[in-house]
């Protein structure tokens, strides 16, 4: 158990709306991810986090924000949640030092925009 | 940039046969690489890592990896799979792109299942 809490696991939105979703941690560790998973992409990089309030965009960071006010807490916000924003989100965390170690994710949110 | 591909999208294997799934990638600098495992509705569990050392490097549930630097390949291996291997899998390979920047890019996955 990686110690990472996902909320919430399932949402349901309409188009417009904004969107917060909450990775928790309770490991106390620094580096901590949030990726989407689509069929046919795999996982890409949306934000990461390498402390409290130092952030940075992935691959796919249009239309996110994310805040870290906290080391256990990383938030994903969607401002205006668009239908292709529908996917499943995983937040990781990374073990190790600044360059190296692996990542642990949570168990996902679903969302859904209709 | 980074890369992995992942060739093959699904593969069925029957229960007790041997499983190879291809990874290959592309990073200008030594890799670290890195399986994943994801069953439905789940997250990702990590199967293996190689940092460096020896190439051939031994994970959980009895998969293992061989890195091969002129192929630039990372292909998992298991020499009997069992039913409970029936899941989605994944290669990734790290980057760094300067302080902080350390991140894993993925593979688009393989699905496997497998035949009683």
């Amino acid at each position: 158990d990686a110690g990472i809490t996902q909320s919430p696991r399932h949402k349901v939105t309409e188009t417009g709306t904004p969107v917060t979703l909450r990775c928790h941690q309770t490991e106390n560790h620094r580096y901590m991810y949030w990726y989407r998973q689509d069929p046919g992409h795999g996982l890409r990089l949306i934000h990461y986090s390498y402390g409290v309030k130092d952030t940075d965009k992935g691959e796919v960071s249009d239309g996110y924000s994310v805040s870290r006010s906290k080391t256990e807490d990383f938030l994903l916000t969607l401002e205006s949640a668009t239908s292709s924003q529908t996917s499943v989100y995983f937040c990781a965390i990374r073990s190790g030092g600044t360059n190296t170690g692996e990542l642990f994710f949570g168990e996902g949110s679903r969302l859904t925009v209709l | 940039a980074q890369s992995v591909t992942q060739p093959d999208i699904h593969i069925t294997v029957s229960e007790g046969a041997s499983l190879e799934l291809r990874c290959n990638y592309s990073y200008g600098a030594t890799p670290y690489l890195f399986w994943y495992v994801q069953s439905p509705g789940q997250g990702l569990q990590l199967l293996l890592k190689y940092f460096s050392g020896d190439t051939l490097v031994q994970g959980i549930k009895g998969f293992e990896a061989e890195f091969k630097r002129s192929q630039s390949s990372f292909n998992l291996r298991k020499p009997s799979v069992h039913w409970s291997d029936a899941a989605e899998y994944f290669c990734a390979v790290a980057a760094v792109r300067g302080a902080g920047s350390y991140q894993l890019t993925f593979g688009k996955g393989t699905k496997l299942s497998v035949i009683p």
